[in-house]
């Protein structure tokens, strides 16, 4: 049982790039976000979905794409890659938010 | 707005030496509230959901109380192995998203 699996882990962009994060879970939940960490500034929803082809945005959207082709995948698109996004992400699930959400291990991000 | 507020931002203690961390929160409308456990490098790990004012949960050393307006996090005779950022998180009713505090990075020192 994998749980949220997240790649790349680590990834270094050019400002303008564009690149998508992936985000795979096995578990069959309906729930799934993604979140930026930054320092001093806690962990902060970007979008989420509530099942396939259902996405909404979160506290920090822009500059961020997301689709719910499948339950199992939910990737995070960077549409052309700015300073600011250099962050950590996460990508979390769950069978129903106030049960506790499953994180991956985070995909490290450096935009040059 | 929407606030959860986590104090102390560091804490540093002995081995074997008990204390508490503290969450609290400002909502429109408390869901449940998390205590998340998260390693350098890697993503926070779930450790307990509280509902209501009054609940109480406990594993190993670790042991989450909730009130109206704050959660602790009470942690008994700590061991190295605890040292690590305790993130809490609040689920607001009629939201999607989790609210979360700065965390608090613990150093258990032998």
């Amino acid at each position: 049982n994998a749980g949220v699996t997240q790649t790349p882990k680590f990834q270094v962009l050019k400002t303008g790039q564009s690149m998508t994060l992936q985000c795979a879970q096995d578990m069959n939940h309906e729930y799934m976000s993604w979140y930026r960490q930054d320092p001093g500034m806690g962990l902060r929803l970007i979008h989420y979905s509530v099942g396939a082809g259902i996405t909404d945005q979160g506290e920090v959207p822009n500059g961020y794409n997301v689709s719910r082709s499948t339950t199992e995948d939910f990737p995070l698109r960077l549409l052309s890659a700015a300073p600011s996004q250099t962050s950590v992400y996460f990508c979390a699930s769950s069978s129903d938010r106030v049960y506790g959400y499953t994180f991956g291990s985070g995909t490290r991000l450096t935009v040059v | 707005e929407d606030q959860v507020t986590q104090s102390p931002e560091a804490l540093r203690l002995q081995e074997g030496e008990s204390s508490s961390l503290n969450c609290s929160y400002t909502v429109s409308g408390l869901r449940g509230l998390f205590w998340y456990r998260q390693d350098p490098g890697k993503g926070p790990e779930f450790l307990f959901t509280l509902y209501s004012a009054g609940e109480e949960k406990e594993k190993e050393r670790l042991k989450a109380t909730l009130t109206k307006k704050e959660s602790f996090l009470h942690i008994t005779a700590p061991k190295p192995e605890d040292s690590a950022t305790y993130l809490c998180a609040a689920v607001i009713q009629g939201a999607q998203k989790l609210v979360f505090g700065q965390g608090t990075r613990l150093t258990i020192n032998p």
